[in-house]
C-alpha cells in the first residue's frame, strides 16, 4: 500500500523553464509534506516543506503547492537550472505518528542546458 | 555535510552471510531512522528509534534487526542475506520527540552488494 505516490519516474526540462513535479497521497492523517532532493552518491537533503494548514510555501526558486481536497501536492522550480538535475522525493508525516516519515518513489529531473 | 555518519560506505558479501551497518546521528538528535533504497525503488522505511527505544516499524524483514545504543548510535543487522537485499541503506536522524515535521538529516548511505 503506497501512501505517497509520484507517478512520473522522470522529467526533462529546458534550462530557464519551469519544472513541475507532482505527488499524490492517500492518507488524510498526514499533516506535513516535504520535498527532498538527492544527488547520486549522496543522501537525500531536505528542500522545502508545507504544513497542511497552508496551500502554498515559497523559498526562492522553489514553491510547493498543496491541494488537500485532491490529496495532491506539487513542486515548482522556476527557473530551472542544470544544477537542479537530481532525484526529487516527496514525503509526508503525521503529528500523531511520532516521527514516522513516508517517502514516495522519486522523480528524476534532468534540466537540459 | 549533514552530520550523520554511516559506515561502511560499501560492503560486498555473499548470500547467507550477516552484516552490520552503523550510524552515528547528528549531535543532539535523539531519533534515528533506517531506510532501504533498492534499484529503481524509492526510500522504503524500515525502522525508527527514539532515545534507545523502537518507535515505529515499517516493512522490515524478520531477518533484519536494529537497535539504538545509549550513546545514540544505531546499528542495522542484516542476516541470512539474499541477492534481493542488495541496496543502499540510509540512516537519517532528527531531534525527535516533539511535533513531527518530517525534516530528517540523511547520511550518505551504505551500499550493500550481495553476491
Amino acid at each position: 500500500d503506497q501512501q505517497v505516490k509520484q507517478n512520473s519516474p522522470s522529467l526533462s526540462v529546458q534550462e530557464g523553464r519551469i519544472s513541475i513535479l507532482n505527488c499524490d497521497y492517500t492518507n488524510s492523517m498526514f499533516d506535513y509534506f516535504l520535498w527532498y532532493k538527492k544527488y547520486p552518491a549522496e543522501g537525500p537533503t531536505f528542500l522545502i516543506s508545507i504544513s497542511s494548514i497552508k496551500d502554498k510555501n515559497e523559498d526562492g526558486r522553489f514553491t510547493v503547492f498543496l491541494n488537500k481536497s485532491a490529496k495532491h501536492l506539487s513542486l515548482h522550480i522556476v527557473p530551472s537550472q542544470p544544477g537542479d538535475s537530481a532525484v526529487y522525493f516527496c514525503a509526508a508525516s503525521a503529528f500523531a505518528s511520532y516521527d514516522k516519515v513516508i517517502f514516495g518513489p522519486g522523480t528524476s529531473l534532468s534540466v537540459i542546458p | 555535510d549533514s552530520g550523520v555518519t554511516q559506515t561502511p560506505k560499501h560492503l560486498i558479501t555473499a548470500t547467507g552471510q550477516r552484516v552490520t551497518l552503523r550510524c552515528s546521528p547528528r549531535s543532539g538528535d535523539l531519533s534515528v531512522y533506517w531506510y532501504q533504497q533498492s534499484l529503481d525503488q524509492g526510500l522504503q522505511f524500515l525502522i525508527q528509534y527514539y532515545n534507545g527505544e523502537e518507535r515505529a516499524k515499517g516493512n522490515i524483514l524478520e531477518r533484519f534487526s536494529a537497535q539504538q545504543f545509549p550513546d545514540l548510535h544505531s546499528e542495522l543487522n542484516l542476516s541470512s542475506l539474499e541477492l534481493g537485499d542488495s541496496a543502499l541503506y540510509f540512516c537519517a536522524s532528527s531531534v525527535g520527540g516533539g511535533v513531527n515535521t518530517g525534516e530528517l538529516f540523511f547520511g550518505e548511505g551504505s551500499r550493500l552488494t550481495v553476491l
